[in-house]
């Protein structure tokens, strides 16, 4: 299993530029999530999907679309980029339900915007 | 609003124990505690977690207050691959939204 994988590792965009964040996981699970991580900050959950067709937003979903029309994908999408979305991007999944599900993490994209 | 605070950092010698503090005093009855670690460059990964009782695992073992708002993540013996920031998270009761705090960054000292 690749478990949680995240294309591409860095970019550079320009202000107003578009641009699709990839994730993809091999594991089956129904869960994934997006989140950001600031310098010196925890993660903040931007959007999350409970399954193929079901999206809902997190803590900061501006500025950010996401769709999720197979299990396995959960692409994030930044429209008009602008700098104050420069951060480290990160995708998790998990199984969905129940008390406990551990989250499994991909190795972040880290994203500037000049 | 943060649900969480922690030390921002905290130092232990090598093969000491540890103790992470987090209190989250507006934690709810449904609300889950868990404990992620961030190595450098990497994503977070899973600790432990609780709801009401002290937990163990094979990592770490999990302290939570009689009354839920603090909690202690347990490192019996802090090996220099346990130095990381460690997150204690509140998970809301739909399982939906995690809530990270700042984190403790832990140095440990070959």
């Amino acid at each position: 299993n690749a478990g949680v994988t995240q294309t591409p590792k860095f970019q550079v965009l320009k202000t107003g530029q578009s641009m699709t964040l990839q994730c993809a996981q091999d594991m089956n699970h129904e869960y994934m999530s997006w989140y950001r991580q600031d310098p010196g900050m925890g993660l903040r959950l931007i959007h999350y999907s409970v399954g193929a067709g079901i999206t809902d937003q997190g803590e900061v979903p501006n500025g950010y679309n996401v769709s999720r029309s197979t299990t396995e994908d959960f692409p994030l999408r930044l429209l008009s980029a602008a700098p104050s979305q420069t951060s480290v991007y990160f995708c998790a999944s998990r199984i969905a339900g129940g008390s406990y599900n551990e989250q499994f993490f991909g190795p972040g994209t880290r994203l500037t915007v000049l | 609003d943060a649900k969480t605070t922690q030390p921002n950092s905290m130092e232990s010698n090598e093969e000491e124990p540890v103790h992470l503090p987090c209190n989250h005093s507006t934690i709810s009855g449904t609300d889950y505690i868990h404990w992620y670690r961030q190595l450098p460059s990497q994503g977070p990964e899973y600790v432990i977690h609780g709801l009401t009782s002290n937990v163990n695992n094979r990592m770490a073992s999990l302290a939570i207050a009689e009354d839920r708002k603090s909690s202690t993540l347990i490192l019996h013996r802090a090996t220099l691959r346990d130095a990381a920031v460690y997150y204690c998270i509140l998970r809301d009761n739909t399982g939906n939204q995690f809530y990270f705090g700042t984190g403790t960054s832990l140095t440990v000292i070959p």
